[in-house]
């Protein structure tokens, strides 16, 4: 079965720091692979995603994703954080092995940005 | 164009009640999803449709049921309410199911449901 570990519920970054977020799948066929952003009270808001081709993907407000295969990987990173990057982020794989009606979501990372 | 919309934003139910979450989308999308999100949880999927006329059980699908009214509405109801229903509900709409091509999902504003 498919799944999503985000490593560390809470990061902390200062202001102009790299922002890493960690995400690892398991999947038995090549995945779709997202990253979500949910600012406090709202829905959740597509930053990037990966289906096939190019491994390295670009997002919304300067983020973007590396697809690494013999890592399982998808780890999401900002050159430098911005006070309005916090918010918590959720990586999810498609279900492309059952039903393919899920997004299957990692249980979350909160990110503090500190001025 | 606004997208996915839920109504309402906030509910208190007591014990054994019952409710309607009613979702709507306008983006003439094939397909529709409800979650549940729980803190530490991440999200979880309760039920979705992968086009007009056609419902499946998702990952948490006791003690809910659903109706795909037409391709613009797909509604969450709650026959019983329970405490352990206490949760933000999330609809969500896209084009294909994601699991098939990996369309993403578009996400509503949430319900933030309480039940006591």
């Amino acid at each position: 079965a498919q799944s999503v570990t985000q490593l560390g519920s809470h990061v902390s970054v200062s202001e102009g720091a790299l922002v890493l977020l960690r995400c690892n799948y398991s999947s038995s066929v090549p995945p779709y692979l997202f990253w979500y952003v949910q600012y406090p009270n709202q829905g959740l808001q597509l930053l990037l995603k990966y289906t096939t081709g190019a491994t390295l993907v670009k997002g919304i407000n300067g983020f973007e994703a590396e697809f690494k295969k013999s890592e399982t990987s998808f780890h999401l990173t900002k050159p430098s954080a911005h006070m309005s990057d916090a918010a918590e982020y959720f990586c999810a794989v498609s279900d492309r092995e059952g039903s393919q009606g899920n997004l299957i979501f990692g249980k979350g990372t909160k990110l503090s940005v500190k001025p | 164009n606004a997208g996915v919309t839920q109504t309402p934003k906030f509910q208190v139910l007591k014990t054994g009640q019952s409710m309607t979450l009613q979702c709507a989308q306008d983006m003439n999308h094939n397909s529709m999803y409800w979650y549940r999100q729980d803190p530490g949880m991440g999200l979880r999927l309760i039920y979705y449709s992968a086009s007009e006329g056609t419902t499946d059980k998702g990952e948490v699908p006791n003690g809910y049921n659903v109706s795909r009214l037409n391709k613009r509405e797909f509604s969450l109801r709650l026959e019983s309410a329970a405490p352990s229903q206490t949760s933000v509900y999330f609809c969500a709409s896209s084009e294909a199911l994601t699991g098939a091509i990996g369309y993403e999902q578009y996400f509503g504003p949430g319900t933030r449901l309480t039940v006591t």
